[in-house]
């Protein structure tokens, strides 16, 4: 079976662009979670959605941030007007249920702004 | 969102050494997960601890939640070159908080 899946796995971008990060989900699994890593921070959650639904974006930038989990196809965690702050490794996890230890995580996505 | 911290930041040691690491907080968690991240990867789960004072033995590693629910530590023996990572505890509701991390290098 597939683990969780995340492309691309480094992405460059200039101030001002756009970046879109995708996830696919283990087989299965409806909740996805997107964490995003710091350097020398831990993981911060962001947003948690199901199938068509964003249940809770409290981790989230109010501005430039946004996320999807359409009915077909992967999560999209959209970042509008990068600018050098948003440089992290961001993660996304999926779970057959919303319980905390039922998360698996994909290999992240390094998103450098220059 | 509940605070974690942890302990040591960074732990150099010899292979074949002993090591702990600590997660502390101030708040009382429900369950407690550890993990462990190499570089350029996601992190993966070693062990969730739910009962105050359970102790959990994963081969050479050996995880502890205080009674109190409030903090928890992960005992590594005799380390090998292949612990060497992140280790993360995180907690809270589906919404994991993680801690910093302490990163564990076991020179050969």
């Amino acid at each position: 079976n597939a683990g969780v899946m995340q492309n691309p796995r480094h992405l460059v971008r200039r101030r001002g662009q756009e970046a879109r990060l995708r996830c696919s989900p283990v087989k299965g699994h409806s909740h996805v979670y997107w964490y995003r890593q710091l350097p020398e921070e831990g993981l911060k959650f962001m947003v948690y959605l199901q199938k068509e639904n964003i249940i809770d974006e409290s981790g989230m930038p109010k501005e430039r941030f946004s996320a999807e989990f359409p009915k077909e196809g992967p999560s999209i965690l959209r970042i509008q007007q990068v600018v050098r702050g948003d440089s992290a490794a961001y993660f996304c996890a999926s779970s057959p249920d919303p319980l905390p230890d039922t998360q698996y995580f994909g290999p992240g996505t390094r998103l450098t702004v220059l | 969102t509940q605070l974690l911290e942890q302990s040591p930041q960074f732990l150099s040691i010899q292979e074949g050494e002993n090591l702990t690491v600590y997660c502390n907080s101030s708040s009382v968690f429900s369950s407690l997960q550890w993990y462990r991240q190499e570089p350029g990867e996601g992190p993966v789960l070693l062990v969730t601890v739910v009962t105050g004072g359970e102790v959990k033995k994963l081969k050479r590693l050996t995880f502890q939640f205080g009674d109190a629910r409030k903090d928890s530590s992960l005992h590594i023996t005799a380390a090998q070159p292949g612990d060497t990572g992140l280790y993360l505890c995180a907690g809270d509701d589906y919404k994991l908080s993680f801690g910093a991390g302490t990163t564990v290098t076991v020179r050969a």
